[in-house]
């Protein structure tokens, strides 16, 4: 069974600085897809990245950014340029990739808190 | 984000009780979940529906039952809770297209007390 590991309860960082918020996962699968989400206070919880396993370049989206090392089974976060609004808990999840409906295992979460 | 919304936002209900927690989703998928978010717990898949049909059922007590009457709309209905069923339920959707990634998105949630 597939497992996903957040080491890290609660983070903080201030803002403008860079955090690197870390993740592992266990599986026996080549074929996969990892995912960052964040849950803000609101509570809706919002795609921040996402990677597929086969690609070798680590994945970007503006501030967000992740270091995927495949032989590791390490995926972490890393922010860039810390804003306010990253305040949240971040889920790092992982999907099998397969021809029917699929199931994301997510990991505990991390709770990162942006300082002024 | 309006794209999954869920009905209502907060819910207080006694052990006899019956209600129902209802999700739409408006942004043209074909597959729908609800997930129990619990403290200092990972998500925990609850039910798959996959074109209508439920495709996974993972172990939950029967005191929850899905309904899903279309492709838009999910219900989760609840009776004879248990304190420890108190949570946070999230509904989401993703377009199933056979082996591509299909990115789930989320609703707000509903935050279930049960007294």
């Amino acid at each position: 069974a597939q497992t996903v590991t957040q080491s890290q309860p609660e983070m903080s960082v201030q803002e403008a600085e860079t955090v690197t918020l870390s993740c592992t996962y266990d599986t026996s699968e080549n074929n996969y897809y990892l995912f960052w989400y964040k849950q803000p206070p609101s509570r809706q919880m919002i795609l921040v990245i996402r990677q597929e396993a086969y690609k070798q370049q680590n994945a970007t989206e503006n501030r967000f950014s992740v270091n995927f090392q495949k032989a590791a089974k390490s995926f972490s976060l890393k922010i860039s340029d810390s804003q306010l609004g990253d305040t949240a808990m971040y889920f790092c999840a992982f999907m099998r990739l397969s021809y029917n409906t699929d199931k994301l295992i997510f990991g505990t979460g991390t709770r990162l808190q942006v300082f002024p | 984000e309006t794209g999954v919304t869920q009905t209502p936002r907060h819910l207080v209900m006694g052990m006899t009780n019956k209600k129902s927690l209802k999700c739409e989703q408006h942004l043209g998928h074909n597959a729908m979940y609800w997930y129990k978010q619990s403290a200092k717990k990972p998500l925990e898949l609850m039910f798959v529906y996959s074109l209508e049909e439920r495709v996974e059922n993972n172990s939950v007590p029967s005191r929850f039952s899905p309904e899903c009457p279309n492709s838009s709309h999910l219900f989760l209905h609840l009776h004879t809770l248990q304190p420890e069923d108190s949570a946070l339920y999230l509904c989401a959707s993703s377009q199933e297209y056979g082996g591509r990634v299909k990115t789930q998105y989320f609703g707000p949630g509903t935050r279930l007390l049960v007294l």
